[in-house]
């Protein structure tokens, strides 16, 4: 089992509807998670960090932590074309990313 | 610009020569990590420092790899004898420290390929 784990994609989601990423852990002693997304080409930009179970959020984005099952998720609202990218789950202390899942917003 | 720096941005080298690459952190920032990243894959640890401490390292990470911060400021990553295998992009990034959760934010990445 690897240590973080995402759906690959591509996840196709209409402009304007609700996108929802999912990632899975394994070591149950993370204590901090974060959203990173990442443009073709570019190195990863932080857009979410969550360290407390339920949720939070910033803008059109929201992260969703459940420890107890060993998940975080990240939605997007309103999404817009340019949300089109690669968003990486990473778990800390030693921070491991998950291998991504690639988002498309069709027009 | 007081984030993350990173040099040289692009690198083509012959197999078997050494490269060395350079990672100027925040400044604040006491953590610093390199990852390797192949296409379609999410950041690979490498290693990463607390200060000048080399606190671990991946075992992905082969003797031909070193890397340093000696001042615990910049850090500098060297291959050793490159293999086409290490063609990738490498990226630093920094993170705070202390009590409480700090963010890591990333450099723009150092892209390696070896002919």
């Amino acid at each position: 089992q690897k240590e973080v784990e995402q759906n690959s994609g591509p996840l196709s989601v209409p402009e304007g509807a609700i996108a929802s990423l999912n990632c899975t852990y394994s070591d149950r002693g993370s204590q901090s998670f974060f959203w990173y997304r990442q443009y073709s080409g570019k190195s990863p930009e932080l857009i979410m960090f969550i360290y407390s179970n339920g949720d939070k959020e910033d803008g059109r984005f929201t992260a969703q932590l459940n420890k107890a099952s060993q998940y975080v998720s990240l939605l997007i609202r309103d999404s817009q074309p340019s949300d089109s990218a690669t968003y990486l789950c990473a778990v800390a202390s030693k921070i491991i990313f998950g291998s991504g899942t690639r988002l498309s917003i069709r027009p | 610009d007081t984030g993350v720096s990173q040099n040289p941005r692009h690198k083509i080298t012959k197999r078997g020569q050494n490269v060395t690459f350079r990672c100027d952190p925040i400044s604040e920032h006491n953590r610093l990590y390199w990852y390797r990243q192949t296409l379609g894959q999410g950041p690979e640890f490498l290693t990463y420092f607390q200060n000048e401490a080399q606190l671990e390292k991946s075992r992905l990470l082969s003797d031909r790899f070193s890397a340093e911060r000696p001042k615990g400021s910049f850090s500098t990553l060297e291959i050793q004898r490159t293999e086409q295998g290490d063609s990738a992009m490498y990226l630093c990034a920094s993170r705070g420290d202390g009590t409480g959760h700090y963010e890591q934010y990333f450099g723009p990445g150092t892209r390696l390929t070896v002919t």
